[in-house]
């Protein structure tokens, strides 16, 4: 099935570690995007690609980074300096071109700092 | 900057009651709009986008929204609520010029009563 696959679902962070978030799509889209999602404030861009090998920071970029070197991949890595890196993240993608081309969303993954 | 009001943070209606969720956008270009649903621990699902086509849009599960730029609103309504549609609401916004990304509202808790 085509899709959007975040990994892990659930994921717990030592103080001090980096983890990486996984984001996979088999749509062949072009753009890519993370959202940071906290109760009560929506979702919060964090970054988005609009093509391999490019990518540009969104609201919340710090303490984040990504990498876009294949198509279908657009991994997450929260860093140490990220002081509050708990939250729910989702990850999503578009075909590009026209803004008004539907954004799709994975099913999310939850990360919990311990 | 685009920006996205969603008026409520939370609505309570009965079941059979009219549903209205209040969307108000600022943009300076021509935005596309968009209505996600999010159920519990799950990721965003389309229900419906303005891209200029049609003022009056119909989505999944019932809902439509109508498109007014003099009053720069976007709201969501749908005649008559079912329990199945508790959930949370997000409207988003987005142009081809600028950021091409979704900016979201803070989200509205629709909770329909028995």
């Amino acid at each position: 099935d085509g899709g959007i696959t975040q990994s892990p679902k659930y994921l717990f962070r030592k103080e001090g570690q980096n983890v990486t978030l996984s984001c996979e799509q088999n749509l062949n889209h072009d753009a890519m995007y993370w959202y940071r999602q906290d109760p009560g404030q929506g979702l919060r861009l964090i970054y988005y690609s609009q093509i391999v090998n490019d990518f540009q920071k969104g609201d919340i970029a710090e303490g984040y980074s990504v990498s876009r070197e294949k198509k279908e991949s657009f991994p997450l890595t929260v860093t140490s300096a990220q002081k509050n890196p708990t939250a729910f993240y989702l990850c999503a993608s578009s075909i590009g071109g026209s803004s008004g081309n539907t954004i799709y969303f994975g099913e999310g993954s939850w990360l919990t700092v311990v | 900057a685009q920006s996205v009001t969603q008026l409520g943070s939370h609505v309570s209606v009965s079941e059979g009651a009219l549903v209205l969720l209040r969307c108000n956008y600022s943009s300076s270009v021509p935005p596309y709009l968009f209505w996600y649903v999010q159920y519990p621990n799950q990721g965003l699902q389309l229900l419906l986008k303005y891209t200029s086509a049609a003022t009056l849009v119909k989505g999944i599960n019932g809902f439509e929204a109508e498109f007014k730029k003099s009053e720069t609103s976007f709201h969501l309504t749908k005649p008559s609520a079912h329990m199945s549609d508790a959930a949370e609401y997000f409207c988003a916004v987005i142009s081809d010029t600028g950021r091409r990304a979704l900016t979201f509202g803070s989200g509205t808790r629709l909770q329909v009563q028995p």
